[in-house]
């Protein structure tokens, strides 16, 4: 089946600091989505991305569709300790989505 | 907008009972609704894709007798899991799929079920 691979696993930043995180595929996507979810919640939608190439920001996330299709970047600038959490990407194709492994985000006061 | 509810949001029951858990898409229409099982520090699995009207699509491995899906309306789903055992304990999260070809769906905020 189609599997993204979502990197790195986790990190541990100092506040202030950026952060970047990707998801590849072998499968082609129409839609790559990007998640956040705090512990004991449902994800919580954060960019989505519709055209290969689109560069789209919310806030200080900002998050790329692979002009391949095949993979995605989210980058957070500036980060806050309310930034910690699991950050998961999702590509979507033939009625279906799928979920990367998710990056644990820790950010240091 | 785009707000999905799940209710209720934890439940505790005795092994062989049944629990019932439901999916409301609150300011949009959901021809498609989507239940996840969420193990600790692990990502999404899918379990079954529910369309309004139809019966569901079980993912490979799921057993369609113990977690039994009703989409009745474009705003309601529900997921019963009958005669849960210890098990089946877990975090379980409903999404919702928008309509007018976006392909994005929105999550509800999870169901977290403990059996003893």
């Amino acid at each position: 089946g189609q599997q993204l691979n979502q990197s790195p696993q986790s990190m541990f930043i100092q506040e202030g600091e950026d952060v970047s995180m990707n998801c590849t595929s072998s499968s082609i996507f129409n839609t790559w989505l990007w998640y956040k979810q705090d512990p004991g919640e449902g994800p919580v939608l954060l960019i989505a991305l519709y055209k290969a190439g689109e560069l789209t920001s919310n806030g200080r996330l900002t998050a790329q569709f692979g002009i391949t299709r095949k993979d995605s970047f989210l980058n957070i600038s500036a980060s806050i300790p309310s930034d910690v959490g699991i950050y998961f990407c999702a590509g979507y194709n033939f009625n279906k989505f799928y979920f990367g492994s998710g990056t644990k985000l820790n950010v240091k006061p | 907008g785009a707000v999905v509810s799940q209710h209720p949001s934890w439940v505790i029951c005795k092994s062989g009972t049944s629990v019932k858990i439901e999916c409301r898409s609150l300011d949009f229409q959901a021809t498609t609704m989507f239940w996840y099982r969420q193990f600790p520090k692990q990502s999404l699995m899918l379990m079954a894709t529910s369309n309004e009207g139809s019966k569901a699509t079980y993912e490979q491995g799921v057993e369609k007798d113990k977690f039994l899906i009703n989409h009745a309306s474009l705003t309601l789903s529900t997921l019963t899991v009958t005669s849960a055992h210890p098990e089946d304990s877990s975090f379980y999260i409903c999404s919702a799929e928008t309509s007018g070809g976006t392909d994005t769906q929105y999550f509800g905020p999870g169901t977290r079920l403990t059996v003893l």
